[in-house]
C-alpha cells in the first residue's frame, strides 16, 4: 500500500499567487516525520520543510508553510508569493518510527509558475 | 552550493561493465543513503549506512554493491547491470537518528546512469 499520496500530478500558478500542494499519508505509527522536498530540473533534491507528528504548531520556513491536519492525515505544502524559480517537482515524504531511517516518497507534483 | 557531491554526473555503460558511483558529504553527518529515481516512480531507498554500518538494505539486486569506508564517503559499485537499471541515482546524508532526533536528509545532484 502506498504510504504517501500526492494526487496532483501537475499544477499551474501565476507569479506572486499562493499555491497549495496536497499530500496525504498512511501510517499506524504514532511517531513519524513529514518532509517536503523540491527537485528542479537539475536533479538535486532540496529540503524545504519538516513537521513532526508530535509538533503542536504548523511548520513554517520563509515562504513555505505546512498545513498539518493530523486527524485527516494530510500535510499540504503552501507556497506563498510564488516565484518563477519555484517551478520544479515537489515531493512529500514520511519517515515512520522513532529510530527508522527510510523515507517513503510520494510520486511528486510538478509545479509551473507562470509570469 | 551542495554539501553532498556526487561523481560522475552522467554515466553510460554497457551491461558487462563494472563502474562505481561516488558520494562525498561535507556536512559533518554520520548517516548516508543511496536512492534510485526512475521515471514516473517514487524515489526508492536502496541502502542506508549509519555510523559506517549498513542499517537498511531494501531487497536490492546483488549487482549493486555499496561501500562506506568512512562517514564522509559512500560508493555504489555496479556490475552486470540491466537496461531497467537506467535511472537517476541520488546520494543523501543526515545526522544519525540516535543523536539528534529526526533530521532531514540532504541530497546530492545525482548520477544519471544509462545502460546500453
Amino acid at each position: 500500500a502506498q504510504k504517501i499520496t500526492q494526487t496532483q500530478p501537475g499544477m499551474f500558478v501565476q507569479e506572486k499567487e499562493a499555491v497549495t500542494l496536497d499530500c496525504t499519508y498512511d501510517t499506524s505509527d504514532p511517531s513519524y516525520g513529514l518532509f517536503w522536498y523540491k527537485q528542479p530540473s537539475s536533479g538535486e533534491m532540496i529540503f524545504l520543510i519538516y513537521q513532526g507528528s508530535y509538533d503542536q504548531q504548523n511548520a513554517t520556513e520563509g515562504r513555505y508553510s505546512l498545513n498539518f491536519q493530523k486527524a485527516r492525515k494530510s500535510a499540504n505544502l503552501v507556497i506563498s508569493a510564488s516565484q518563477l524559480g519555484d517551478s520544479a517537482m515537489y515531493f512529500c515524504a514520511m519517515r515512520e518510527g522513532p529510530t527508522g531511517y527510510a523515507l517513503n516518497f510520494g510520486k511528486g507534483t510538478s509545479l509551473l509558475v507562470t509570469p | 552550493e551542495t554539501g553532498v557531491t556526487q561523481t560522475p554526473r552522467h554515466l553510460v555503460m554497457g551491461m558487462t561493465n563494472k563502474k562505481s558511483l561516488k558520494c562525498e558529504q561535507h556536512l559533518g553527518h554520520n548517516a548516508m543513503y543511496w536512492y534510485k529515481q526512475s521515471a514516473k516512480k517514487p524515489l526508492e531507498l536502496m541502502f542506508v549506512y549509519s555510523l559506517e554500518e549498513r542499517v537498511e538494505n531494501n531487497s536490492v539486486p546483488s549487482r549493486f554493491s555499496p561501500e562506506c569506508p568512512n562517514s564522509s564517503h559512500l560508493f555504489l559499485h555496479l556490475h552486470t547491470l540491466q537496461p531497467e537499471d537506467s535511472a537517476l541515482y541520488l546520494c543523501a546524508s543526515s545526522h544519525a537518528r540516535t543523536s539528534r532526533g529526526d533530521q532531514p536528509q540532504h541530497f546530492g545532484d545525482g548520477t544519471r546512469l544509462s545502460i546500453l
